[in-house]
């Protein structure tokens, strides 16, 4: 079965200053990546995907992610945060070669300070 | 293009009692899926529908289940309320190419609360 960790619950940093998700899945083959982020009251929304092809991925809103697939890890990326960055953000995977039934990890709660 | 749209945004329902809740996929999106989130459970898969069929069921009791219209609109019922049931509901729609899915994106969601 696949299964998604991410080791932070909650993280904070200042506005301005560099920032890493992390992420690690356990899926037998090679599965498609996700990251979400979620606002309070929101749905979610899709920053960026990884299916193949480059490991390093780039999204919206100036966040990137890396797949390593040695690690088995998908880490969340940005240079400098803003303040409204300031939400839950959700790592998730689908079975390789399809999007559907999305397991996703428990979250992590990114709190900016000014 | 609007985006998935959920209704109603809020519930209140008593224990013991049925809900549906429903999805308007984006414009053209012919799968939909069903996700449950609560603060101990995370997010949890439902099941998925395409082409008014179900495709994909999460484990989930049966008091859960959904159904699709012809215009991929889709409705989720659960019967026989349980305080464990409050969460929100998200519906996420999808392309189908191949018969796989891509990419899901989701509705706003509807706050489902329980008493």
């Amino acid at each position: 079965a696949q299964s998604v960790t991410q080791p932070d619950i909650h993280i904070t940093v200042s506005e301005g200053a560099s920032l890493e998700l992390r992420c690690n899945y356990s899926y037998g083959a090679t599965p498609y990546l996700f990251w979400y982020v979620q606002s309070p009251g929101q749905g979610l929304q899709l920053l960026l995907k990884y299916f193949s092809g480059d490991t390093l991925v780039q999204g919206i809103k100036g966040f990137e992610a890396e797949f390593k697939r040695s690690q088995s890890s998908f880490n969340l990326r940005k240079p400098s945060v803003h303040w409204s960055d300031a939400a839950e953000y959700f790592c998730a995977v689908g079975p390789s070669g399809s999007a559907r039934q999305l397991t996703f990890g428990s979250g992590t709660q990114l709190t900016v300070l000014p | 293009k609007a985006g998935v749209t959920q209704t109603p945004r809020y519930l209140i329902k008593t224990r013991g009692q049925q809900v549906t809740l429903s999805c308007s996929p984006i414009s053209g999106h012919r799968s939909v899926s069903w996700y449950q989130q609560t603060p101990g459970q995370g997010l949890q898969f439902l099941f998925e529908y395409f082409s008014e069929t179900q495709r994909n069921k999460g484990n989930f009791p049966g008091r859960f289940s959904g159904r699709q219209f012809s215009n991929s609109r889709s409705e989720m019922n659960v019967s026989t309320l349980e305080l464990g049931d409050s969460a929100l509901y998200l519906c996420a729609s999808s392309t189908r190419t191949g018969g796989e899915v891509y990419e899901q994106y989701f509705g706003p969601g509807t706050r489902l609360t329980v008493t």
